[in-house]
């Protein structure tokens, strides 16, 4: 499985905006990047996922550079409750049945008042 | 509202038990992952199932097995517990496919003395 490389952690103030990067240099031309958060007590929930284009949704943004290599996931506007590990995961493409879901590190965002 | 829930939220076992962690979908999902979270080691894949009686080892599946008999529920078992499987346990579920998202469970935390 392709990896992912997080900082162990970040800092921001509340209502501003926030790029949590994530370097994925071995990615194939398949796999799909995906990031999950894990806020305090919780398990992690989806945030978003894109292959080549930049995507957006309610929650997020996701840049992914033009070779792929890294990608980057922006809270426009961060709130204290955006305060949680942030985890970058590669989607292989094998059998998709079977297709396993393996997290790195993440990084611990922390939002200042 | 989709929900993935496990039997328990905090159990305390003797070492030696044989201990059961229970998990339930109610979204017809296929795919179901047991993982455990530990400081420092961030989530770790310990078994995975695609389908009915189907599973496949993740990373470490030492000390583990576990059980698919329905579709809904995917059960974790320790045979014998010790006091190094004391962690927090989350389960998740997925329809197939390197796009789907995951839902997570709110995690069971785990005591072996």
């Amino acid at each position: 499985d392709a990896k992912t490389t997080q900082p162990n952690s970040m800092e921001s103030n509340e209502e501003e905006p926030v790029h949590l990067p994530c370097n994925h240099s071995t990615i194939s031309g398949t796999d799909y990047i995906h990031w999950y958060r894990q806020l305090p007590s919780q398990g992690p929930e989806y945030v978003i996922h894109g292959l080549t284009s930049n995507v957006n949704n309610r929650m997020a943004s996701l840049a992914i550079a033009e070779d792929r290599k890294s990608s980057t996931l922006i809270l426009h506007r961060a709130t204290l409750r955006d305060a949680a590990v942030y985890y970058c995961i590669l989607r292989d493409s094998g059998y998709s049945s079977a297709s396993k879901i393996i997290f790195g590190s993440g990084t611990r965002l922390s939002i200042r008042p | 509202d989709v929900k993935v829930t496990q039997s328990s939220r905090y159990l305390v076992k003797r070492t030696g038990e044989k201990v059961f962690l229970e998990c339930v979908q109610d979204m017809d999902h296929e795919n179901m992952f047991w993982y455990r979270q530990d400081p420092g080691l961030g989530l770790r894949l310990i078994y995975f199932s695609y389908d009915v009686k189907m599973k496949e080892k993740g990373d470490i599946p030492e000390g583990y097995s576990v059980s698919r008999e329905k579709k809904e529920r995917f059960s974790l078992i320790l045979e014998s517990a010790s006091t190094n499987q004391t962690s927090m346990y989350l389960c998740a579920s997925t329809v197939p496919g390197q796009l789907a998202e995951a839902f997570f469970g709110q995690g069971t935390r785990l005591t072996v003395v």
